[in-house]
């Protein structure tokens, strides 16, 4: 699986967009990449995937780069309730094998008021 | 939907004791899988099982670890005998084998070792 990059630590404004960044210089081309968040004391939640195109749902944006060598995950209207960890993952699903994932260091975002 | 449920949510044990985790996935799904957090090693992935059969357990620690699925709806990790650091918060997580999967997660239980 390819590694990922991610910044440990970053600061946005409640209300604001939250921009957070991933490289992944190593991605095979049908390695997917994952978002997951985890909030204090909670289990880890899925925000969004994607593997070449951007996409959106009720929860956040990801724009992947056009040579795939990195992406951004997008909250954006930021709230308290989002200060958590974000883990970005990139992987090759199997239907045989499973989606085994691994979990880096992460960033730890901070919404403040 | 009552989501991944995992119990007990907190344990507190002394050194040497067995200690057994419990885990219920969500109704349907067929992937369950076993995670370790520590502040000093972050999130570990412990074992992982498709269709109740162990698929990939070499994250597992050692032979006082041990994890059984005896159907779909049922798992256990087993640690036995235990010791202080083993101390974490152990998650169990189940996904829908398929190309475009997600896992979902427990609360967790909270293991501490005296």
């Amino acid at each position: 699986d390819a590694k990922t990059t991610q910044p440990p630590s970053m600061d946005c404004a409640e209300g604001r967009a939250a921009n957070l960044p991933c490289n992944h210089s190593t991605i095979s081309g049908n390695e997917y990449v994952y978002w997951y968040r985890q909030i204090h004391s909670q289990g880890p939640q899925y925000i969004i995937h994607g593997l070449k195109n951007n996409e959106t749902n009720e929860m956040a944006s990801l724009i992947i780069t056009e040579d795939r060598k990195s992406s951004t995950l997008i909250l954006p209207h930021a709230t308290l309730r989002d200060t958590a960890v974000y883990y970005c993952i990139v992987r090759v699903p199997s239907m045989e094998y499973g989606n085994k994932l691994v979990f880096g260091a992460g960033t730890i975002l901070r919404v403040k008021s | 939907d009552a989501g991944v449920i995992q119990s007990p949510r907190h344990e507190v044990t002394e050194m040497g004791q067995e200690v057994t985790l419990r885990c219920k996935p969500i109704s349907g799904h067929n992937s369950l899988f076993w995670y370790r957090q520590t502040m000093m090693r972050g999130l570990e992935l412990l074992i992982y099982f498709n269709n109740n059969v162990p698929i990939d357990d070499s994250g597992m620690p050692e032979d006082r670890f041990s994890a059984k699925m005896p159907n779909a709806s049922f798992s256990t990790l087993k640690i036995q005998p235990s010791e202080p650091r083993d101390s974490a918060v152990y998650f169990c997580a189940s996904s829908l084998l398929g190309v475009q999967e997600t896992q979902y997660f427990g609360p967790g239980t909270r293991l501490l070792v005296l």
